[in-house]
């Protein structure tokens, strides 16, 4: 069965200061995909990123980045120079890929991790 | 360009009452999905649908049915609700072609059973 852990339920840092949401996940698939997502106070569900587990490159938006480990199963979301707007909840989700499963995202959630960023 | 809608955004149910949460999506998306999230679980699958005319159980369907009649709505009924289906339910649907493994989710239903 697959299961996502994110052990940080909450986490508060002062603004500007770079901040790291771990993830760690369970799957017994070759093929995976990995995600994060953004809950704002406002309730909706916002996709950041999407990760194959065939690419282990590190990847960069703006102020955010991730670090996608398969040796140690973990795909970590670091914020640069937080801001005020970056506080959310953030969950990272896990999805089996095969042809059977092909678009059906069954997503399993991690608990998210609670970030608040002060001003 | 609305996306996926949920019907309604909020409700209050007393125990034993029933009502049906309604899920359109305008992106011809093949599969939908419904969540729902509870404080500290994160979000867990209800039941989903592959197509029209099909669905399956997910994690926890227990006290839930659900209908797809037409591929752009996906119905989730509860025919007896309890307190505990009080929790936050959120739909999302997905392409088979174009962009694979991108859920577009709803804004959420917040619902109360007292």
């Amino acid at each position: 069965a697959q299961k996502v852990t994110q052990a940080q339920t909450e986490i508060s840092v002062v603004e500007k200061e770079d901040v790291t949401l771990d993830c760690v996940y369970e799957t017994r698939d070759t093929t995976y995909y990995l995600f994060w997502y953004k809950q704002p106070p406002s309730g909706e569900l916002v996709f950041l990123i999407r990760r194959n587990s065939f690419d282990e490159q590190n990847e960069i938006s703006g102020r955010y980045s991730w670090n996608f480990q398969k040796s140690t199963s973990s795909f970590n979301f670091t914020i640069t120079a937080s801001q005020v707007v970056d506080s959310a909840v953030y969950f990272c989700a896990l999805t089996e890929d095969s042809i059977s499963n092909f678009g059906n995202e069954k997503l399993t959630f991690g608990t998210g991790t609670r970030l608040t960023i002060i001003p | 360009n609305a996306g996926v809608t949920q019907t309604p955004k909020f409700r209050v149910l007393k125990t034993g009452q029933s009502m049906t949460l309604l899920c359109a999506q305008d992106m011809n998306h093949e599969y939908m999905y419904w969540y729902r999230q509870d404080p500290g679980m994160g979000l867990r699958l209800i039941h989903y649908s592959v197509g029209e005319g099909t669905t399956a159980k997910g994690e926890v369907p227990d006290g839930y049915n659900v209908s797809r009649l037409k591929k752009q709505n996906f119905l989730l009924g509860l025919e007896s609700a309890a307190p505990s289906q009080t929790s936050v339910y959120f739909c999302a649907s997905t392409a088979v072609l174009g962009t694979p493994y991108e859920a577009f989710f709803g804004q959420g239903t917040r619902l109360t059973v007292v």
